[in-house]
């Protein structure tokens, strides 16, 4: 149970195109979904939680209109790379909290995105 | 100040070599500490969650500790295979979101 997925796993695109990645829950319903970036050797960097039917939360530096969430259902949130740049490359990974729950949140297996 | 700090950052063993990865955190009012597992070009794979002094979770050659500075993850007669980077992360409060350590990576060779 508790499964996560993501679609792309890796994606490459020209500077200037726009890339949205999905995430999805697949076992249980999650009102609130996270996301991250990861840059090599580095940690995970909240990037902004989406929460099921409202607008998201950004953290401080996220540039929201460069980065737009959707969370349109209780297993879907999608984000949205608006006008990449080759600074926007990096490993992006969502996760979710069971329904009810903002305890433990489960990954999926991240997005490797690529600006030429 | 790093809320939360896992040491060593890199740990070789080699394998049956038992040994433990430490976290320390400085946050008031714990939600929780998670462990998780984390493979190259992957995300992370939740292993545990603690939430308060004293408690411990095992899983296979895992086991995880907590008081209230620091928690450690001790590996039991590890192998190959367990070889990967391990995450810490804190909750505080009635805040919902993560703080994660850099986390620390093991290499178990055969």
């Amino acid at each position: 149970g508790a499964v996560v997925s993501q679609h792309p796993s890796r994606v490459i695109c020209k500077s200037g195109t726009s890339v949205k990645i999905e995430c999805r829950s697949l076992d249980f319903q999650a009102t609130t979904m996270f996301w991250y970036r990861q840059f090599p050797k580095q940690s995970l960097m909240l990037m902004a939680t989406s929460n099921e039917g409202s607008k998201a939360t950004y953290e401080q530096g996220v540039e929201k209109d460069k980065f737009l969430i959707n969370h349109a259902s209780l297993t879907l949130s999608t984000l949205t790379v608006t006008s990449a740049h080759p600074e926007d490359s990096s490993f992006y990974i969502c996760s979710a909290s069971p329904r009810g729950t903002l305890d433990t949140q489960y990954f999926g297996p991240g997005t490797r995105l690529t600006v030429l | 100040e790093d809320q939360v700090t896992q040491s060593p950052e890199a740990l070789r063993l080699q394998e049956g070599e038992s040994s433990s990865l430490n976290c320390s955190y400085t946050v008031s009012g714990l939600r929780g500490l998670f462990w998780y597992r984390q493979d190259p070009g992957k995300g992370p794979e939740f292993l545990f969650t603690l939430y308060s002094a004293g408690e411990e979770k095992e899983k296979e050659r895992l086991k995880a500790t907590l008081t209230k500075k620091e928690s450690f993850l001790h590996i039991t007669a590890p192998k190959p295979e367990d070889s990967a980077t391990y995450l810490c992360a804190v909750g505080e409060g009635s805040n919902y979101k993560l703080t994660f350590g850099k986390g620390t990576l093991l290499t178990v060779n055969p």
